[in-house]
């Protein structure tokens, strides 16, 4: 069965102080591999998407890393503007489930000055 | 602006009583989905369309029906609610389901059967 698990489920850092956050998946061949921020109340933010082991992104503070068991999301001096819920999500590349998305629980980041 | 629209935002009910939550959007997306967002579950697929007319079922489809009669606009319709369905709903789209496409979320209905 396809499964993404976050780790940890919630993180605390100082500002300015880096960390990662851990998205592990198992699913029979991915399609791509996706990062999403939240805010409370608010629908999910697309941050990324990661297609293949070796492939990185960044966008500002944020980079993205892929493997073929896990993704990381390195946070690199962050601020208190980057506090937010980190959802990971990936799509199979099957037939049948073609157009599912399966999403982890997400990984709360608060970032206190 | 692009964007996917969910109406209404809030919602309070009573079991039994049919409701809609409609969602539209201006994108010329092929695929939309609806997901349920719950403490401690995250968000859970309900149903997806790979374009008009092509529906599928998620993870948790039991007690929810949709429909896709035009392009822009995919309803979420619960016949009969319970309070189990009590929960905050977001309606996504990407271009197509064929590509690794990122999905676009609404703004999310937060709905509350009593």
């Amino acid at each position: 069965e396809d499964q993404v698990t976050q780790s940890p489920e919630a993180l605390r850092l100082q500002e300015g102080e880096s960390s990662s956050l851990n998205c592990s998946y198992t699913v029979s061949g991915l399609r791509g591999l996706f990062w999403y921020r939240q805010d409370p109340g608010k629908g999910p933010e697309f941050l990324f998407t990661l297609y293949s082991a070796g492939e990185e992104k960044e966008k500002e503070r944020l980079k993205a890393t892929l493997t073929k068991k896990e993704s990381f999301l390195h946070i690199t001096a962050p601020k208190p503007e980057d506090s937010a819920t980190y959802l990971c999500a990936v799509q199979a590349d099957r037939g049948s489930t073609l157009g599912r998305l399966y999403f982890g629980r997400g990984t709360q980041l608060t970032v206190w000055p | 602006e692009a964007q996917v629209t969910q109406n209404p935002r809030y919602l309070i009910t009573v079991t039994g009583k049919k409701l809609t939550v409609t969602c539209s959007q201006n994108m010329n997306h092929e695929y939309m989905s609806w997901y349920r967002q719950d403490p401690g579950l995250g968000l859970r697929q309900i149903y997806y369309s790979m374009n008009v007319e092509v529906t599928d079922k998620g993870d948790v489809p039991e007690g929810y029906k949709v429909s896709r009669k035009e392009k822009r606009n995919f309803p979420l319709i619960l016949e009969s609610p319970s309070p189990n369905q009590t929960s905050l709903y977001f309606c996504a789209s990407s271009l197509s389901y064929r590509g690794n496409y990122e999905q676009y979320f609404g703004p999310g209905t937060r709905l509350t059967v009593t």
